[in-house]
Parts: C-alpha cells; structure tokens; sequence
C-alpha cells in the first residue's frame, strides 16, 4: 500500500512570513495527525483529525498555526508568521479508525528552517 | 514533565552486538506502549505495540518487554546492523486519543 505522503519535503522562510504543508494518508485511514518534532525531541502532536472533524487541537498555537482537513482525506496545516521556534519536522501521520492498537503510520514529514 | 522517559539518551555499540534501550513511564491509566524506529530524515516507523496483558512482543530480531506494575517496557536488540542505526522512540498511550512520545534513544551500530 501507498505510504502517507507529505510535502514539501523541505522549505526554508524568513521570520513572520506563512507557509503550508500538505499532507495525503493512507487511503481508508479515517484518522490523520499533525506533529512538530523539533530536534533532538520525540514529536510533538499538534492537532488530530477523525474524518474531516478535530479530536484534538489543544497543543495547536492557534494564534498562527491553523490545519484543515476537507473532505476528510488530505490535510493542509498552515503557519503564519511563522517565529524562529517554528524550526522544526512537521509530521503528519495516519491510522485506521477505532484505533485501539493500531499503529500510526507516518510520512517523511517537512523539515521547516525559519531564517 | 515528560511522562515517558528514555534511556541512554544515546549509545554506541558495534555491529553484531547486542543492546536493550529502556522506557519508564507514569501515564495512567494505561492502555498501550509501542516502539518505533525513526531513521534520520525519515518518520518513525512501528515496531512493537504492547497492550496490558502483554509482555512480550517480538518483530525479528527486535523484542520489547513491558512491566506494567513497575511501568517499565525494554527494547531489545539482537546481533545488531548497522542499519538499525536510528532513533528508537516510545511511546504511551492513556487511552486510543492520547498518546504520550518519549525523547527516545539515539542509537549508532559501528562496523
């Protein structure tokens, strides 16, 4: 089966300009999750989506990330402006629904530079 | 505080040996604790997932432990490669919806 695909793979920004990141799951896979995972660290979840309704955003600096997901296939999350601390990996993942030992499956993710 | 913690924070071993990475965790209630394996530039990858009433998981030469009285889950590795070079991470969940990441261990496989 197809993986869960993610791009950009990489995006370099200066400070307090926005940017996007796409992200397409496993088909069939009814739950999608947004991480940041800065170096060094595990990764971080930032908002998680069942179908195209969120479960849960509360780690999510909704002052300037936002993410969407219609349809309830693929999803966008956006930044905007972006600050330093945004450096990081955003991951997007996937699992099946009524998940209960089910694994995640993760992209490569989008390695974010802010300048 | 990180409610999963991971040590060594990183190890080197040389090929063909072997090596066990620990997790020690105070989420609660417990539900289950998976292992992935993240190669560098890649996302993580599963490994193990271990519900309550199990021990033991194995996956090749990959076999993870879990003591869920002492909250405790090791990750052991058999005649390692050098492509197990990568971090391992651990993860815990409360329940299906909340799952707690540990900072996971770096490990490096010399030849």
């Amino acid at each position: 089966e197809a993986g869960v695909a993610q791009s950009p793979r990489y995006k370099i920004i200066e400070k307090r300009q926005s940017v996007a990141f796409w992200c397409n799951p496993i088909s069939g896979h009814a739950t999608l999750y947004w991480y940041q995972q800065i170096l060094g660290q595990g990764p971080k979840l930032l908002i998680q989506f069942q179908n195209n309704g969120v479960v849960d955003d509360s780690q999510l600096p909704k002052d300037r990330f936002s993410a969407e997901r219609l349809k309830g296939v693929d999803s966008t999350l956006k930044i905007q402006p972006a600050k330093l601390e945004d450096s990081a990996v955003y991951l997007c993942a996937s699992s099946l629904e009524g998940r209960e030992s089910q694994p995640q499956h993760f992209g490569d993710g989008t390695r974010l530079s802010i300048l | 505080k990180n409610q999963v913690e991971q040590s060594p924070q990183s190890l080197i071993i040389l090929e063909g040996k072997n090596c066990t990475l620990q997790c020690n965790y105070t989420v609660s209630p417990f539900s289950n604790l998976r292992w992935y394996k993240q190669d560098t530039g890649r996302g993580p990858v599963s490994l193990t997932i271990m519900t309550f009433s199990e021990n033991t998981k194995s996956n090749g030469r990959y076999t993870a432990t879990l003591d869920a009285d002492t909250k405790q889950s090791s990750l052991h590795i058999t005649a390692s490669q050098l492509s197990d070079s990568a971090s391992y991470i651990c993860v815990v969940s409360a329940n299906s919806d909340d799952m707690r990441f540990g900072a996971g261990t770096r490990l490096t496989v010399k030849p």
